[in-house]
């Protein structure tokens, strides 16, 4: 079975500065994807950032960014410029490509804390 | 912007009754799923659903737990003769393809008492 492991249950950083969110996952696949979600208070699920784990380049959107290493079975996420609006418990999520309609299987989530 | 509709957005049922909830998928999706995530706990995959029919489930999906699409926008869960350890947050989600980014709705909280 798959598993994702979210190693940070909270993680704070002042508005403006750079954090890193670390995930790692284990799959006996090697086709699959990788996302990270954010839940802010609203409690509704945002994807901010894809990963299809054939492609070696890392995935990028605007401040948020990746670093994929399959081989070490990691994929931490990157905000870059925090702001206020991060802040949220950001899920890491694993699915297996191909098949039937899997599911998403998520970590424990990361409580991420903006410091004005 | 489309979005998954979830109804209602709070539920609270005694242990033992049957509870449905809603779900409008957006339009042109094909993919459905359920997830639940017990208060301070990650998110869990129940299931997916394809073309009328189940197409993956959880452990966690077992006898007491049904899905329908009744109509053509309405998605829902049943939960027969609901326990204490139900209670959670549901989110609804669908998809385009089976590949393709999953948008969730805003979840309906349901509490067992």
């Amino acid at each position: 079975a798959q598993t994702v492991t979210q190693s940070q249950p909270e993680m704070s950083v002042q508005e403006a500065e750079t954090v890193t969110l670390s995930c790692t996952y284990d799959t006996s696949e090697s086709d699959y994807y990788l996302f990270w979600y954010k839940q802010p208070p609203s409690r509704q699920m945002i994807l901010v950032i894809r990963q299809e784990a054939y492609k070696q380049q890392n995935a990028t959107e605007n401040r948020f960014s990746v670093n994929f290493q399959k081989a070490a079975k990691s994929f931490s996420l990157k905000i870059s410029d925090s702001q206020l609006g991060d802040a949220a418990m950001y899920f890491c999520a694993y699915r297996i490509s191909g098949g039937g309609a899997d599911g998403l299987t998520f970590g424990k989530g990361t409580h991420l804390i903006i410091q004005p | 912007e489309p979005e998954v509709t979830q109804t209602p957005s709070h539920q609270v049922t005694q242990m033992g009754q049957e509870v449905i909830l809603r779900c409008v998928p957006i339009s042109n999706h094909l993919y459905f799923y359920w997830y639940r995530q017990i208060l301070g706990q990650k998110v869990e995959f129940l299931v997916s659903f394809y073309n009328n029919e189940i197409s993956e489930k959880s452990e966690i999906f077992d006898d007491q737990f049904s899905v329908e699409r009744p109509d053509g926008s309405n998605f829902t869960l049943k939960i027969r003769s609901t326990k204490l350890e139900d209670s959670a947050m549901y989110f609804c989600a669908s998809s385009e393809w089976v590949n393709t980014e999953a948008f969730f709705g805003q979840g309906t909280r349901l509490t067992v008492v």
